[in-house]
């Protein structure tokens, strides 16, 4: 079945610090989400790609969906430590079983 | 967010008994999601509704069962709780009444089986 692949697992940072998350599908998507959750919290809808290549930014977080639809990042510049937290990709398939795939997550830890 | 409830937030329990989680939302939005959320596996989706009556199976099925009688409350029972449905249980809503777009999730559900 659909799956989809989260790294890193955890990413410990200094504040200022630049970090990186990565999506890898086994399937092509048709679209694809991030959601962040705080520790202790629910996961917050972020962002949602649609299109082949498809770049957002939300202030100091860029989101790319990739060309084959099967892989996405989100990229966060010079962090704070509001950006603490778990960033989950969730991606939803083009094919029979359409209902999002959550990744595993990437736990962040910025460090002042 | 999005006028979301579970009841109850934490809930200890004992091998074998029965357990109910039910989620409340106050805006009449159609789709309603059960998610389980175990360390290394994120958010799995157990069943979701479409509207009253109307649910089906997700990833994780076996072992739960919902019921939607109103618009507003979508339940979730274990049968027989098990020690490997201790969980974090996160019920969630399509605000924008397609399945297509986000999800807004509640406060969730820590549930301990013993």
């Amino acid at each position: 079945g659909q799956q989809v692949m989260q790294i890193p697992q955890y990413q410990h940072v200094q504040e200022g610090e630049d970090f990186t998350t990565y999506c890898n599908s086994s399937t092509t998507l048709s679209n694809i989400q991030w959601y962040k959750q705080r520790p202790g919290g629910h996961p917050v809808f972020l962002i949602q790609l649609v299109k082949s290549g498809e770049v957002k930014k939300q202030k100091r977080l860029t989101f790319q969906f990739g060309e084959a639809k099967k892989n996405s990042s989100l990229h966060i510049t010079a962090t704070q430590t509001t950006d603490v937290g778990t960033y989950f990709c969730a991606g939803r398939g083009s094919g029979g079983y359409n209902k999002l795939i959550f990744g595993a997550g990437t736990r962040l830890a910025v460090h002042p | 967010d999005a006028g979301i409830t579970q009841s109850p937030r934490h809930k200890v329990t004992e091998t074998g008994t029965p357990v109910t989680l039910r989620c409340h939302q106050t805006e009449n939005h159609r789709y309603m999601y059960w998610y389980r959320q175990d360390p290394g596996h994120g958010l799995r989706l157990i069943h979701y509704s479409y509207g009253v009556k109307d649910t089906d199976k997700g990833e994780v099925s076996d072992g739960y069962s919902v019921s939607r009688s109103k618009t507003e409350d979508f339940l979730l029972t274990l049968e027989s709780a098990t020690s490997s449905q201790t969980s974090v249980y996160f019920c969630a809503i399509s605000p924008r009444d397609r399945e297509d777009h986000e999800q807004f999730f509640g406060p969730g559900t820590r549930l301990t089986v013993l």
